[in-house]
């Protein structure tokens, strides 16, 4: 049952355009939603959260943007830059668990 | 900037032995987890730990998995008679309260059970 899902397993994008990544979910429970990246050999870095009761949020080239109605999230990276070649995995929650539900990731690639 | 730390970084063991995986999260966090993310699949949740009990835990952990923080900084996760589809990377995380603070991950241990 994959509660929380990423439909494209990579994506290439120019340096310093946009990179939009997107996540769908299923669960109308889920109340919060945050933004991983992880490259090789390590383990995820939490990059960024919405909750529900908000539709956007920003911190400096990264915007999440939450779309309640289409349960849908998505990342937005501008400019992007070769450093943000990563693996991005969305992860949502909902109230009364501890745990968060992740999805497959997209693997972004950058190029100079 | 603080640290979850965990060891070893690759563990590789026989199929029916006992793991031991640890880990040492950041030192004022409350909550301890455990995911794992098998090759080339998403990362799943297994265990949270708060309060020196279980918190919650997923249908994977089952029976043959357990975890312990036997003194104040470590917190381990013991998996009993592995099997072969145990072979993962295994994610340790800390949050300092809720989860609305996202997670500080652990760079893994790799697990591969022969």
């Amino acid at each position: 049952d994959q509660q929380v899902k990423q439909n494209s397993p990579s994506l290439s994008v120019q340096e310093g355009r946009i990179s939009i990544l997107n996540c769908d979910y299923t669960n109308s429970m889920f109340d919060y939603f945050l933004w991983y990246k992880k490259y090789p050999a390590e383990g995820p870095t939490f990059l960024i959260s919405i909750s529900s009761i908000k539709d956007k949020n920003e911190d400096g080239r990264f915007t999440v943007f939450l779309n309640k109605s289409a349960k849908h999230l998505s990342l937005h990276i501008v400019p992007s830059q070769p450093g943000d070649s990563a693996v991005y995995f969305c992860a949502a929650t909902r109230p009364q668990t501890y745990k968060y539900i992740f999805g497959t990731g997209t693997r972004l690639k950058v190029l100079a | 900037e603080p640290e979850v730390t965990q060891t070893p970084s690759h563990q590789v063991t026989q199929m029916g032995q006992e793991v031991i995986l640890r880990c040492v999260p950041i030192s004022n966090h409350l909550y301890f987890y455990w995911y794992r993310q098998i090759l080339g699949q998403k990362v799943e949740f297994l265990v949270s730990f708060y309060n020196n009990e279980i918190s919650e835990k997923s249908e994977i952990f089952d029976d043959q998995f357990s975890v312990e923080r036997p003194d104040g900084s470590n917190f381990t996760l013991k998996i009993r008679s592995t099997k072969l589809e145990d072979s993962a990377m295994y994610f340790c995380a800390s949050s300092e309260r809720t989860l609305s603070d996202g997670y500080t991950f652990g760079s893994g241990t790799r697990l591969t059970v022969v």
